[in-house]
Order: C-alpha cells, then sequence, then structure tokens
C-alpha cells in the first residue's frame, strides 16, 4: 500500500515562527499535494507538484511556500506563522490518472 | 471540473445498506467519478471511482446512471465505523487535483 507520511500528528506554534510540515511518499509519485482543512470551508489546496523542484499554486498559496528538492518529499513551509494559519494540513500524493492517497494530517495550532 | 451535490446528511441502521447520491449534472464526458470518504480526524480515503460502467470493490459499489448526470456510492452493509464524511468529486483523469465539496455526513446507528 502506499504510504504518506506527515511528520506530525499535532504542533504547537509561537506567532512568527517559521514552520515547517513534511510530507514523504513511498511509491514514486509524480504529483504531490498540500491541503489544509477547515471547519465549514472544507479542503483547500494551497500548494501542488508535479515534479521535482516545480510547484503550483493552489487556491489559497498566500502566507504559504513549498519545497520539492526530492520525489518523494515534499515540504510546506509557514514563513511567519500566524493565528489564522491554525488548521489541519493534509498532504496527498498521486500518480498521473490515479486517485490520492492522504496522510494523516497535522494538526497546527499557533499560539 | 464540474460541480457535484450531495445531501449535507443522511443516517443508516448498521448492517443495512448505505446509498449515498451525488448529482453532476454538468458532467462532461471525459470525467471520471470519484468517491473518497474522511473519518474524524484522519486525512481522505479513496473509495473508488468510475467512468459510466458500475464498478465494484471490497469497500463499495459505485452506480452511475446512464446519462452520467448522477451516480450512487453503495455500501452493502455499513458498519459503525463507516460513519464519516463522504465526498463525491468529478474530475478529469488527468486533471491536476481534486475539488472537495462539503460532502455528506454518514451517521451509521447501531
Amino acid at each position: 500500500d502506499v504510504k504518506v507520511t506527515q511528520s506530525s500528528r499535532y504542533l504547537v506554534k509561537r506567532t512568527g515562527e517559521k514552520v515547517f510540515l513534511e510530507c514523504v511518499q513511498d511509491m514514486d509519485h509524480e504529483n504531490m499535494f498540500w491541503y489544509r482543512q477547515d471547519p465549514g470551508l472544507g479542503l483547500r489546496l494551497i500548494y501542488f507538484s508535479y515534479d521535482v523542484k516545480m510547484k503550483e499554486k493552489g487556491d489559497i498559496p498566500e502566507g504559504y511556500s513549498v519545497s520539492r528538492e526530492k520525489k518523494e518529499r515534499f515540504s510546506l513551509i509557514l514563513e511567519s506563522a500566524s493565528t489564522n494559519q491554525t488548521s489541519m494540513y493534509l498532504c496527498a500524493s498521486s500518480s498521473p490518472g490515479y486517485g490520492y492517497t492522504f496522510g494523516s494530517g497535522t494538526r497546527l495550532t499557533v499560539v | 471540473d464540474a460541480k457535484t451535490t450531495q445531501p449535507p446528511s443522511m443516517d443508516c441502521a448498521e448492517g443495512r445498506a448505505a446509498n449515498l447520491p451525488c448529482n453532476h449534472s454538468t458532467i462532461s464526458g471525459n470525467e471520471y467519478v470519484y468517491w473518497y470518504r474522511q473519518i474524524h480526524s484522519q486525512g481522505p480515503q479513496y473509495i473508488i471511482h468510475g467512468l459510466k460502467n458500475n464498478e465494484t470493490n471490497e469497500m463499495a459499489s459505485l452506480i452511475i446512471t446512464e446519462d452520467r448526470k448522477s451516480s450512487t456510492l453503495i455500501l452493502p452493509h455499513a458498519t459503525l465505523r463507516d460513519t464519516a464524511v463522504y465526498y463525491c468529486i468529478v474530475r478529469i483523469a488527468y486533471g491536476q487535483n481534486f475539488v472537495f465539496g462539503p460532502g455528506t455526513r454518514l451517521s451509521v446507528l447501531p
């Protein structure tokens, strides 16, 4: 089975901190995605990548950046965390033509 | 990608079949119907997908109407562990990303 592993299940950070959320997949998938999920707003796409060193903005990229130096790893970076970035963050991967496999999520709280 | 419409919530008795409907009246010929579910505090999980033929796997069956404007996900013998939010998504096979709507919150009752 494809596994998508997110480095932390729960994270608490202070306002203004630089935050790294790591995601690793083990099935050589080309595409990787970062979503955030908030009550009443559903899943919203932040960034995605379809190849190493490639990235595309999703629907809500402001305040975030990403890095994909290796095919299996896709990192989401909060340059200066703010309280409105408190959310559940979900990473997913896929091959073209196939569905997503999601990680278990990281629940980030910014205080 | 075509939009979908799902009821916000449904109940189902444990052991009975759960039939979750989805309308996608603007679906185009090259768009697939995908179903995912999300159990509380976990990432969404892929269930099944199809283009125009009915599909079945170990988790569920997918029935797509002949005009492809609607579909039904069937969980044949629902258990308490099937309580989740179920998302119906239509997308071309090589589309870049999935757009998740609010889904249907299925409650399986003992």
